[in-house]
């Protein structure tokens, strides 16, 4: 009973480095998300894939990119990464878009960057 | 601008004390508000609301919508010390894919 899982759970980069941060549902849903989520900020999307083939900018996707892989995995990448970018991140699915279904969420991986 | 205000930001209560948990909005073509608990990690769903004035209800939790006035309110009664969580309310709207805002959550803390 996995739902979504988020790899790593924890990562320290330096200032220009890249990553990419996996994640994986095995609930056989359409839709999945990549959030930030900062003090006093709330979540905030980055980018989502309605379904598998097709990727959308969120609020806030400068410095990032996605890629659906397949129906089940969706990572997000960190092309050179950024002290403002430093926050916990969090996948999650539905299994439909946006609001019109509950959203499942992974555990998140924290993300600090020096 | 579309958005959704939560409040209080935080909150202690002790145990056995009643809580309500607000959430107003202000978005274009309305079509669901959702509230979920965030202890430690994962954000996990509580409620979905679609409908005014039909109250949901789950244990010693319960939420409302009142769409004429644009709120949400998030009823907690005999508070545990478990029941200590950030409270997100999201909300969606627009679209045929709709569009998802959270709040800021409300920070609850529940003393022994």
């Amino acid at each position: 009973n996995a739902g979504v899982t988020q790899t790593p759970k924890f990562q320290v980069l330096k200032t220009g480095q890249s990553m990419t941060l996996q994640c994986a549902q095995d609930m056989n849903h359409n839709s999945m998300y990549w959030y930030r989520q900062d003090p006093g900020m709330g979540l905030r999307l980055i980018y989502y894939s309605a379904s598998e083939g097709t990727t959308d900018k969120g609020e806030v996707p400068n410095g990032y990119n996605v890629s659906r892989l397949n129906k089940r995995e969706f990572s997000l990448r960190l092309e050179s990464a950024a002290p403002s970018q430093t926050s916990v991140y969090f996948c999650a699915s539905s299994s439909v878009p946006r609001g019109n279904q509950p959203q499942h969420f992974g555990d998140g991986t924290r993300l600090s960057i020096l | 601008e579309d958005k959704v205000v939560q409040s209080p930001l935080s909150l202690v209560v002790h145990e056995g004390d009643t809580v309500t948990l607000n959430c107003s909005y202000e978005v274009t073509n309305f079509r669901s508000l959702l509230w979920y608990k965030q202890e430690k990690k994962a954000p996990t769903f509580l409620f979905m609301l679609t409908s005014s004035g039909i109250e949901k209800k789950s244990g010693r939790l319960s939420s409302i919508l009142d769409k004429k006035e644009l709120f949400s309110i998030l009823n907690i009664t005999a508070t545990q010390t478990g029941d200590s969580a950030v409270y997100l309310c999201a909300v969606s709207y627009g679209g045929s894919q709709g569009n998802l805002i959270f709040g800021k959550g409300t920070k609850l803390s529940v003393k022994p």
